[in-house]
């Protein structure tokens, strides 16, 4: 049963502090998401990418987030300094783009506080 | 840009019976696909439907059926037999089939609610 794999599930961190977080997408997917959610913001995009090629970063903070994918079983969100307003669950999500329906696969996601 | 509209925060059904849930959007593209996700205490995202925009035939997954009304922009989950375990948030979401634009746009989701 393939699965999307995220790590930590859950990370406390105090503000000023690095955050990584890493997702394994499902073997053969081609196209990774990162996602945000918060009680205010709803779900919304942070990255995406193909091919390991970033593709939309456009709802990512540029000055503290990175979005990477250094091969092509792992995608990184990082997050550098953290601060209280990033606490939120992040959700990576994969899919065989474009096709299959246009289904993603979404992670356990990451539950974040920053206190 | 698209937007996705829930209107109703919150709804509560009783065991057995049938709810609708209500979701609209906006989009100036001809073709696209539409999706509901379930979203259980767990917080797992799980697809429970989706409908490709050029298909008129209304999707079906077992106890769970959708309303596509295209021209409206409407796209409404009718959940069939509720059962405890149907309990969960529910996310409409759309998205874009043209290359490179395949982000999904969420709404706000609506908290259901099947009560014994």
């Amino acid at each position: 049963d393939a699965r999307v794999t995220q790590t930590p599930r859950h990370k406390v961190t105090e503000m000023g502090q690095e955050v990584t977080m890493r997702c394994q997408p499902i073997l053969g997917h081609n196209t990774v998401f990162w996602y945000r959610q918060t009680m205010m913001q709803g779900l919304e995009l942070l990255a995406y990418f193909r091919n390991r090629a970033p593709l939309d970063d456009s709802g990512m903070p540029k000055d503290r987030f990175s979005a990477e994918m250094p091969d092509a079983t792992l995608a990184t969100l990082k997050i550098q300094p953290s601060e209280p307003r990033d606490s939120a669950v992040y959700f990576c999500a994969s899919g065989l783009l474009p096709g299959e329906g246009y289904e993603q696969y979404f992670g356990p996601g990451t539950r974040l506080t920053v206190t | 840009a698209q937007t996705v509209t829930q209107s109703q925060p919150e709804m509560s059904v009783q065991e057995a019976e049938t709810v609708t849930l209500s979701c609209t959007y906006d989009t100036s593209e001809n073709n696209y696909y539409l999706f509901w996700y379930k979203q259980p205490p767990s917080r797992q995202m799980i697809l429970v439907i989706r409908q490709e925009a050029y298909k008129q035939q209304n999707a079906t997954e077992n106890r769970f059926s959708v309303n596509f009304q295209k021209a409206a922009k409407s796209f409404s989950l009718k959940i069939s037999d509720s059962q405890l375990g149907d309990t969960a948030m529910y996310f409409c979401a759309f998205t874009r089939i043209q290359g490179g634009s395949e982000k999904l746009v969420f709404g706000k989701g609506t908290k259901l609610t099947v009560n014994p």
